[in-house]
């Protein structure tokens, strides 16, 4: 049982290129989420969806852009990367059937901007 | 967004007891979450609160109040493995799929 994975583990671009983390989960859940952690910030949200085909910003969603077409992968995309988009991206899931809502992260993507 | 305030930095010795603090502001709660993460890995879920009281789980159990907005993580019998940072978060009665609002996270150092 993978669970959630997340691709890449590390990456290395350059300002102006566009970049796409991929998030993939195996349990079905109906939530997925992205967030980015930088010292000082804690875990910040920047994309989440609902289901497929329904996604809405969360608190640092500029420069970013997500997709849904299937329950299992939400792509985070970042168009244009700047140097401040370096940062830990981690995806997390939930299972809309459970009331409470607990959120189960993906490892993380490194992503360092140059 | 919300306010929720958690201390930078703890210290405490092995086979000690420590308390991780988390005050919070909100006009809508609806549950707290605390969540253990290890440098350089992801966030795992400790433990999650909607009622005021003590949950015991093993070595850590957490406290709510929801009438002064605190919760706390307590951990017994201290090892090496369990430095790391906590995090709390909350769920807000209005947020909308599942959202959670996190805290910056507490990070402690055991020493031997």
């Amino acid at each position: 049982d993978a669970g959630i994975t997340q691709s890449p583990r590390y990456k290395i671009t350059e300002t102006g290129r566009q970049v796409t983390l991929m998030c993939h989960q195996t349990w079905s859940h109906s939530y997925m989420f992205w967030y980015r952690q930088d010292l000082g910030h804690g875990l910040r949200l920047i994309y989440y969806s609902a289901a497929a085909d329904i996604t809405d910003k969360g608190e640092v969603p500029d420069g970013y852009v997500v997709s849904r077409s299937k329950t299992e992968n939400f792509p985070l995309t970042l168009e244009s990367a700047t140097r401040s988009q370096t940062s830990v991206y981690f995806c997390a899931t939930a299972d809309s059937k459970i009331n409470t809502d607990t959120q189960y992260f993906g490892p993380g993507t490194r992503l360092t901007v140059l | 967004g919300q306010n929720i305030d958690q201390p930078t930095e703890m210290t405490a010795t092995e086979g000690a007891i420590v308390q991780i603090n988390c005050t919070y502001q909100t006009s809508g709660f609806n549950g707290l979450f605390w969540y253990q993460q290890h440098a350089g890995e992801a966030p795992t879920f400790l433990s999650y609160n909607v009622l005021d009281g003590l949950e015991e789980k093993g070595r850590f159990s957490s406290f709510l109040s929801r009438s002064k907005g605190y919760s706390y993580l307590l951990l017994k019998e201290l090892q090496m493995k369990d430095s790391a940072s906590y995090l709390c978060a909350v769920k807000h009665r209005g947020s909308t799929l599942g959202r959670l609002y996190f805290g910056r996270g507490t990070q402690l150092t055991v020493w031997p």
